[in-house]
């Protein structure tokens, strides 16, 4: 079956520590995407990638770290500078281009600083 | 000015009723745009997609868009205890993906 996934889905850090999130898809989709949500709010961008080996910042990018080595794996990591990780974390996948370009997601993964 | 904006609070409708959501964006170049819907502790799930100017309807879904004014809303018809759930606004334009902050609806039986 065609999907994203993340991988773990629980995931606990000690402060200090740098920890990598796991996304892969099988869609065959150019653009990837990592956002993160906290408790009652919506979805805020990190780091998007059109294309292998590209990648820009998005709102909040800072403490955060990715790679786009394959166009399948958007592999994203929390380093020890995020002071605040604890967090839901959702990474998508869509097929850009001109008009319709529906993002899916995978089942996430929370992270919680212990 | 935020990129997308979805100012209301939680939003309670009798089971049968119509729920009404609203949205503004602030990015003319915007192409295309998305309602999600989100269960607690879940990932987003696609409802509506919609990119011309006017209504779209999909179902009890009704998706409209006014790009002059710059808002899309969504109505949910004869709203059932199902459709309690978070609902995020979101476009795609400059090659990122962008979402409001969801409007939470909950249905009373």
């Amino acid at each position: 079956d065609g999907g994203i996934t993340q991988s773990p889905k629980y995931l606990f850090r000690k402060e200090g520590q740098n920890v990598t999130l796991s996304c892969e898809q099988n869609l065959n989709h150019d653009a990837m995407y990592w956002y993160r949500q906290d408790p009652g709010q919506g979805l805020r961008l990190i780091y998007y990638s059109q294309i292998v080996n590209d990648f820009q910042k998005g709102d909040i990018a800072e403490g955060y770290s990715v790679s786009r080595e394959k166009k399948e794996s958007f592999p994203l990591t929390v380093t020890s500078a995020q002071k605040n990780p604890t967090a839901f974390y959702l990474c998508a996948s869509s097929e850009p281009g001109q008009g319709y370009t529906e993002a899916f997601f995978g089942q996430g993964t929370r992270l919680t600083v212990v | 000015q935020k990129e997308v904006e979805q100012n209301s609070g939680p939003l309670s409708v009798p089971e049968g009723a119509i729920a009404s959501l609203n949205c503004t964006y602030s990015d003319r170049g915007s192409q295309s745009f998305f309602w999600y819907r989100q269960y607690s502790g879940k990932s987003p799930e696609l409802i509506m997609f919609i990119y011309s100017n006017g209504d779209k309807e999909d179902g009890r879904f009704t998706a409209q868009l006014n790009k002059a004014s710059q808002y899309v809303s969504l109505l949910i018809r004869d709203s059932q205890p199902s459709d309690s759930a978070t609902y995020l606004c979101a476009y795609y334009g400059n090659n990122r993906l962008a979402f409001g902050k969801g409007n939470q609806v909950v249905v009373i039986p």
